[in-house]
Order: C-alpha cells, then sequence, then structure tokens
C-alpha cells in the first residue's frame, strides 16, 4: 500500500527565505510523481511534474527534486514570497494503479 | 477551454437528500478523475473514467455513491441520502492518456463544497 507523507506540516518563514518541503512515499513503483499548490477552500494548482525517470524539474522560483529509489521528493522554493502562502501537497501516480496518492499537504505561510 | 470546470461551487442539503455534482474536464483530456477531501487532509481517490468506461472505484465509494460519464466528456457524481460524514470538498481531475504514456500531468477544477446538515 503507498503511503505518502509530507514535513512539515506546517512552516511560517519570513519573506524573501529559502525553504525546502519534503515529500516521502513507501512504495518506489510510481509513474511520476506530481507537486500541487492549493489555496484555501480552492483546488488545486499543478506546480511541478516529475516522470519516474528523472530526478528534477524547475519552474521559475520552484525545483522539485524525485529520488525514487530512496522514495523521496523535495520541493525548493527560492526567494519566497507572501504570494507563496497556501498549502503545498504532493501525489505519485502509482504503476499498475491509475489513482494518485497524496500526502496531507504541508502549510505554507510568508510573512512579509 | 480554460480548465476543468466543476458546478456546483458550493451545495448545501438536508441529510437524507440526494445531490449532483458535474464536472467539464478540458477537452481533449479523455481520463477522468473523483477525489473527496476533508479539512486538512489530502485528496481521496474515488473513481476513473477512461473515455465513458469508468475504470476503478475506491472502496471509499459506498454503495449511495455513482459517478456517470455517458459520452466520455462531462461527469456527474451522485450522493443518494446524504449523511453528514459525506460533507467534504469534492474535486474533479482530468488527464489524457496518448498511447501507453500515463505520464502526463492531471489537471484539477475548483471543487463542489458539499455540506450536510
Amino acid at each position: 500500500k503507498q503511503e505518502v507523507t509530507q514535513i512539515p506540516a506546517a512552516l511560517s518563514v519570513p519573506e524573501g527565505e529559502n525553504l525546502v518541503l519534503n515529500c516521502s512515499f513507501t512504495d518506489s513503483a510510481i509513474y511520476n510523481l506530481q507537486w500541487f499548490r492549493q489555496d484555501p477552500g480552492k483546488g488545486l494548482t499543478s506546480l511541478l511534474l516529475i516522470q519516474s525517470s528523472q530526478r528534477e524539474q524547475t519552474s521559475g522560483r520552484l525545483n522539485a527534486s524525485l529520488d525514487k529509489s530512496s522514495g523521496r521528493s523535495t520541493l525548493y522554493i527560492a526567494a519566497s514570497q507572501p504570494g507563496d502562502s497556501a498549502t503545498y501537497l504532493c501525489a505519485v501516480r502509482r504503476l499498475y494503479n491509475n489513482d494518485m496518492r497524496f500526502g496531507a499537504g504541508t502549510r505554507l505561510t510568508v510573512k512579509p | 477551454d480554460t480548465g476543468v470546470s466543476q458546478d456546483p461551487r458550493h451545495k448545501i442539503t438536508k441529510r437524507g437528500q440526494n445531490v449532483t455534482f458535474r464536472c467539464d474536464p478540458i477537452s481533449e483530456h479523455n481520463r477522468l478523475y473523483w477525489y473527496r477531501q476533508t479539512l486538512g487532509q489530502g485528496p481521496e481517490f474515488l473513481t476513473y473514467f477512461q473515455n465513458e468506461a469508468q475504470l476503478e472505484k475506491s472502496r471509499l465509494l459506498s454503495d449511495r455513491f455513482s459517478a456517470e460519464r455517458p459520452k466520455g466528456s462531462f461527469s456527474t457524481l451522485e450522493i443518494q441520502r446524504t449523511e453528514q460524514g459525506d460533507s467534504a470538498m469534492y474535486l474533479c481531475a482530468s488527464s489524457i492518456r496518448q498511447g501507453q504514456d500515463m505520464n502526463t500531468e492531471a489537471f484539477f477544477g475548483q471543487g463542489t463544497r458539499l455540506t450536510v446538515v
């Protein structure tokens, strides 16, 4: 059974700081891993998709890495801004299944 | 096409009533997913369609829940005899499968927030 864990559950940082969010999963048999952002009461916005054969993806100030063998992914946010405040979710798409398994998310607050 | 669309955005219903939600995926996407999310948790998988075929259902999807995608385009999720425990955000997502490539990005709608009173 695939379990996805995100640490920390909540994080508060001052504006401008670089930060790392962590995601771990128990079963390395995955197709891909996707990072999402969710604002309160809203749906999910896709940030980055990493294929199982890739080690990292970058988009603007965001960089996501994947170490499939150890069951870990990180989301690095550079030069954080108050507008980055949201909940960040990671999800893995498993081999031989068609669903995505989500972590509970990290709630990020960036203080001006 | 601006993305995945869900309707309604909010629904308040009395316990025991039936409710139906609609999802319109991105037009060329042949895969459609329903998820449920409760406060402070990540989304949980409910069911998935490829075109009009419902290929997978979670054990979370009790017999009070039914989902359809009759023409392989929009989908509906119906909950019969709602219970207070059904209160949650119901999220729809779509993606495209091309040949054997399953490594495609999933896009989510804004969700339908259901409150059962």
